[in-house]
């Protein structure tokens, strides 16, 4: 089945500690993205990349870095700079086709994350 | 700047009711496209809709039903004969694709349906 992974389900980060989230897609999609998700609060995007070695900045990207090695692959890390990382991490794609872009982003099942 | 309003925060309805969720959104682009995300319990966003800006025709899908105004900036909507698998939170997102389809969403409301 086509579809987007995201791994673990659950984490835990202890003080000081940088935690990665995988996310895997094989549906092709070109574009990725990964958005937070606060309790009450809409999703907010963090980073997301187009093709693959190339990758931006969102709205609140500060305390995390991605790279986007593989077509399939947009990896996640939460660093130590990030000082309240307690959130639902959500990874999307989309495919990239024409302009203006109008491709629907689909989402995977997300990780919740949990500092110690 | 872009931004989508969702006034209702939590909304509680019996089974069989009919249920509107509205949404209001702000751009000043011409070219946009709508989106409604459902998100179960599980955690995962469910697609249901896109509508782009030049097409304001409404739209049903089973008990489904959207409503497009652009003269007042909004897309609404309506789960007619509401279930308890309806049960969700429901976002309402906007993107302009001339910048690289990023979605603003609103804060999302809360659908609870009682059996």
């Amino acid at each position: 089945d086509g579809g987007i992974t995201q791994s673990p389900k659950y984490l835990f980060r202890k003080e000081g500690q940088n935690v990665t989230l995988s996310c895997e897609q094989n549906l092709n999609h070109d574009a990725m993205y990964w958005y937070r998700q606060d309790p009450g609060q809409g999703l907010r995007l963090i980073y997301y990349s187009q093709i693959v070695n190339d990758f931006q900045k969102g709205d609140i990207a500060e305390g995390y870095s991605v790279s986007r090695e593989k077509k399939e692959s947009f990896p996640l890390t939460v660093t130590s700079a990030q000082k309240n990382p307690t959130a639902f991490y959500l990874c999307a794609s989309s495919a990239t086709q024409g302009a203006p872009l109008q491709e629907t982003q689909y989402f995977g099942p997300g990780t919740r994350l949990l500092v110690l | 700047a872009q931004k989508v309003t969702q006034a209702q925060t939590e909304i509680s309805v019996v089974e069989k009711e009919d249920v509107t969720l509205d949404c209001v959104y702000e751009t000043r682009d011409t070219t946009y496209y709508l989106f409604w995300y459902k998100q179960p319990p599980s955690g995962e966003l469910v697609f249901l809709i896109r509508r782009n800006s030049f097409d304001e025709q409404n739209e049903i899908s089973g008990r489904y039903s959207w409503n497009f105004q652009k003269s007042t900036s909004s897309f609404n909507f309506t789960i007619t004969a509401s279930q308890v698998v309806d049960s969700a939170v429901y976002f309402c997102a906007l993107s302009n694709p001339w910048a690289n389809s990023k979605l603003t969403f609103g804060k999302g409301i809360t659908l609870s349906v009682r059996p």
